[in-house]
């Protein structure tokens, strides 16, 4: 069975800017969920979706949004992108939204902004 | 509220010798712990997990960890250290029946040494 997958692995965006990044989950997986990491501020969690709707929100400026689509694939986006965004964003699927089920993360998406 | 605390950010050990590494957690529920890897520049892999069963639970590549609610721990070790051990380590928790979020500890770099 195919792991977690996202989609771009690395990018580079200029203040200001808004990025897309794409998560396909384990197939089966209904929920998914998106983390930011930094040295800083180590993972934190941004959101999580569960049948097309968002279930749960971290304590992120509403710059940070996301979407999931009925194949349970999901997006989140980040608009006006600023330095303190540059991070490694992980995203994480579960079988179902139980605290008993594990998630499985994927390999993430380090964004640069400069 | 859910938290944990890695009582060490570094630990360092001889090929071969024990490793422990110390998790605390506190949660107003039953929780659900889990402990995590992440290798460099890659995504995080789930080691074990805890989800009221039995309170020593068994992981991959030799790791265990027992669950003493009297001390609110979770400890994870290992009898015998492995160069590819080398990397970094997460203690989880997620409160059953709550919203679907894992918080994540600050992280334990376990170094081995030749």
């Amino acid at each position: 069975k195919a792991g977690v997958t996202q989609t771009p692995r690395y990018l580079i965006k200029t203040r200001g800017q808004q990025v897309t990044l794409s998560c396909s989950p384990i197939s089966g997986h209904r929920s998914v969920s998106w983390y930011q990491q930094t040295p800083g501020q180590g993972l934190q969690f941004l959101f999580e979706y569960f049948s097309e709707t968002q279930r749960n929100k971290g304590n992120f400026p509403g710059r940070f949004s996301g979407r999931q689509f009925s194949n349970s694939r999901s997006e989140m986006n980040v608009s006006t992108l600023e330095l303190g965004d540059s991070a490694l964003y992980l995203c994480a699927s579960s079988l179902d939204r139980s605290a008993i089920y594990e998630q499985y993360f994927g390999p993430g998406t380090r964004l640069t902004v400069t | 509220a859910q938290s944990v605390t890695q009582l060490d950010s570094h630990v360092s050990v001889s090929e071969g010798t024990p490793v422990l590494l110390r998790c605390n957690y506190s949660s107003s529920y039953s929780p659900s712990l889990f402990w995590y890897v992440q290798h460099p520049n890659k995504g995080l892999q789930l080691l074990l997990k805890y989800t009221s069963a039995a309170t020593l639970v068994k992981g991959i590549n030799g790791f265990e960890a027992e669950f003493k609610k009297s001390e609110t721990s979770f400890h994870l070790t290992k009898p015998s250290a492995h160069m590819s051990d080398a990397a970094e380590y997460f203690c989880v928790v997620s409160e059953v029946g709550s919203a679907r979020q894992l918080t994540f500890g600050s992280g334990t770099q376990l170094t081995v040494l030749p």
